[in-house]
């Protein structure tokens, strides 16, 4: 079956650095994406719309110049988070579709800045 | 502004019990509800709800949503130790694939 596929799976990364994270559909072509964070004991927050080719959708409050997306092709989309502060220390995750009403999840990459 | 509310918060059981999960949301837009289980990484579908009064099952779980009230509930019936997880429902958009989702309940269950 399809399976949305994300690197690494974990990170740990120095206060300030930048860090990518990979969300590839590995057998379909995915022209949307979203990308969701968790923080301990919450639910799932939509972060942005990764768009094939276009500039990414962010959600309210999500600042879009420090959750870099970019999604430069129809299997492949990137989040990086710049400038990484230990507040952005959570649960990373992304979705694609199939079409229809088919998601599929990534396995999700926890990040810890220190 | 897109809601979704799931209640309660957490459910501590024994073994045997069956569990009442429940999910309320307010919506523009509705396309269908789903619900997942997450353990310890990414959520794992359990069902999509579309209509209104029709019930979904899958072994000991099942599923209905009430599209007039709003609401969806999950049912486990005689609950498992694996059930334990997380259960986190979602609201589909029309016109997109982005899932507004709930605060999730986290269930326990005890031997």
């Amino acid at each position: 079956g399809a399976v949305v596929s994300q690197h690494p799976s974990w990170v740990i990364c120095k206060s300030g650095t930048s860090v990518k994270i990979e969300c590839r559909s590995l057998d379909f072509q995915a022209t949307t994406m979203f990308w969701y964070r968790q923080f301990p004991k919450q639910s799932l927050m939509l972060m942005a719309t990764s768009n094939e080719g276009s500039k990414a959708t962010y959600e309210q409050g999500v600042e879009k110049d420090k959750f870099l997306i970019n999604h430069a092709s129809l299997t492949l989309s990137t989040l990086t988070v710049t400038s990484a502060h230990p507040e952005d220390s959570s649960f990373y995750i992304c979705s694609a579709s199939q079409g229809g009403n088919t998601i599929y999840f990534g396995e999700g990459s926890w990040l810890t800045v220190v | 502004e897109d809601k979704v509310v799931q209640s309660p918060l957490s459910l501590v059981v024994h073994e045997g019990d069956t569990v009442t999960l429940n999910c309320s949301y307010e919506v523009t837009n509705f396309r269908s509800l789903l619900w997942y289980k997450q353990e310890k990484k990414a959520p794992t579908f359990l069902f999509m709800l579309t209509s209104s009064g029709i019930e979904k099952k899958s072994g000991r779980l099942s599923s209905i949503l009430d599209k007039k009230e709003l609401f969806s509930i999950l049912n486990i019936t005689a609950t498992q130790t694996g059930d334990s997880a997380v259960y986190l429902c979602a609201v589909g958009i029309v016109n997109t694939d982005k899932l507004i989702f709930g605060t999730g309940t986290r269930l326990q269950v005890f031997p």
